[in-house]
């Protein structure tokens, strides 16, 4: 089962900020925290990771808490182009040391013009 | 430049026969997945691969089969035994565990008719 809870969808206006939540209480200390977004009828695209400490990349930044037990994604300047699903996921370790994504469903974000 | 390619993008298959789904990259990626995902729903795991010659059922692996004989590719089979392959399958890769992205293919979208 996905380790993660998020917002079934949101909503929110072209140019302003956007800050999607993610809960997830059981993390372990060696779980990092992904986040990807899906256009419809196309693969997942790799937003943004991390472990501790926020992070920032040209496409989003990533607030993490300090107990790790939540995140934040934030979107800095909304575009329409920005409309999708957004999960946020945890690298799982499995027993045997293989890995695997596991994919809640998502927040669907609407940007409205 | 560097990706997944999963073909063909569109695939018809009549009930009672088997159909192969192609995954390649040329990421020099060591893991590959394989993921289904139903309308409106997140991504369910079916098959992973760490390594060449070795892969592990994921959540739903029943109808269906893998083989991972090259780096490259990882072609998935729907078996007559699925008895509701209709969905759209992803494929996806990694580098080695923790602090890297997955790379997602454009997905192949399965009809039974």
């Amino acid at each position: 089962d996905a380790k993660t809870t998020q917002p079934n969808s949101m909503e929110s206006n072209e140019e302003e900020p956007v800050h999607l939540p993610c809960n997830h209480s059981t993390i372990s200390g060696t779980d990092y925290i992904h986040w990807y977004r899906q256009l419809p009828s196309q693969g997942p695209e790799y937003v943004i990771h991390g472990l501790t400490s926020n992070v920032n990349n040209r496409m989003a930044s990533l607030a993490i808490a300090e107990d790790r037990k939540s995140s934040t994604l934030i979107l800095h300047r909304a575009t329409l182009r920005d409309a999708a699903v957004y999960y946020c996921i945890l690298r799982d370790l499995t027993q045997g040391g293989s890995e695997k994504l596991v994919f809640g469903k998502g927040t669907k974000l609407t940007v409205n013009p | 430049d560097g990706g997944i390619t999963q073909s063909p993008k569109y695939l018809f298959r009549k009930e009672g026969q088997n159909v192969t789904l192609s995954c390649e990259q040329n990421l020099n990626h060591d893991a590959m997945y394989w993921y289904r995902q139903d309308p409106g729903q997140g991504l369910r795991l079916i098959y992973y691969s760490q390594i060449v010659n070795d892969f592990q059922k994921g959540d739903i692996a029943e109808g269906y089969s893998v083989s991972r004989e090259k780096k490259e590719s990882f072609p998935l089979t729907v078996t007559s035994a699925q008895k509701n392959p209709t969905a759209f399958y992803l494929c996806a890769s990694t580098r080695d565990r923790g602090s890297y992205g997955y790379t997602f293919g454009s997905g192949t979208r399965l009809t039974v008719v």
